[in-house]
């Protein structure tokens, strides 16, 4: 079946580190691929996406590229913000628009 | 584009009563809405799919008869908690896709229900 595994947390950092949280999924056929962020009390916000292998999906200074030899999709900023506080979803949509998401990582960004 | 809104954003409900949550595309038609739950600290669990016009397909261990969804129209979905009790206390999300050919789904921002 699919299903996704992202790094546990918290992850906590120093403003200006760099940040890497990994998503691994397992999937059926060829998914697309999705990081969501969800700040505290509200509902999640689309990062960033990509749809084939190989695609890089990038927003706002994270990018995450879509690996199907390691099936990865791993999430990348080169120097954080204590804006960029939240929960960082990473999730696989399938043929039929189902949705599986990861557990959720917490990022703490720390002035 | 692509807004969600969700209503209430918040509601306190007495055990036994029924809640309506309401969920709107505002700037677009969507044929197929979402519904999740979310416990505290964890991820989100797909309750069921909602197609305009038709009954809504829910995931298994999901009791329909408490959980009633009704889509009635291209902007609008509605889940109703019957009969709420405090196990039912939890974060409700929607989300929506934006067309038949996409597979994006943009998330109202959660209705907080709170049973006593």
């Amino acid at each position: 079946g699919n299903s996704v595994t992202q790094m546990e947390g918290p992850v906590t950092l120093s403003e200006e580190a760099f940040l890497t949280i990994n998503c691994t999924y397992t999937a059926t056929g060829y998914p697309s691929l999705f990081w969501y962020v969800q700040y505290p009390g509200e509902g999640l916000q689309l990062l960033l996406k990509a749809t084939k292998a190989d695609d890089k999906g990038s927003n706002k200074g994270f990018e995450a590229t879509y690996r199907k030899e390691t099936t990865s999709f791993h999430l990348e900023k080169g120097s954080v913000q204590v804006s960029d506080s939240a929960v960082y979803f990473c999730a696989l949509s399938d043929n039929f628009n189902k949705f599986y998401f990861g557990s959720g990582t917490k990022l703490n960004v720390k002035p | 584009g692509a807004v969600v809104s969700q209503h209430p954003s918040w509601v306190i409900c007495k055990s036994g009563t029924s809640v309506k949550i309401e969920c709107r595309s505002l700037d677009f038609q969507a044929t197929t809405m979402f519904w999740y739950r979310q416990f505290p600290k964890q991820s989100l669990m797909l309750m069921a799919t909602s197609n305009e016009g038709s009954k809504a397909t829910y995931e298994q261990g999901v009791e329909k008869d408490k959980f009633l969804i009704n889509h009635a129209s291209l902007t609008l979905s509605t889940l109703t908690v019957t009969s709420a009790h405090p196990e039912d206390s939890s974060f409700y999300i929607c989300s929506a896709l934006t067309g038949v050919n996409t597979d994006t789904q943009y998330f109202g921002p959660g209705t907080r229900l709170t049973v006593l």
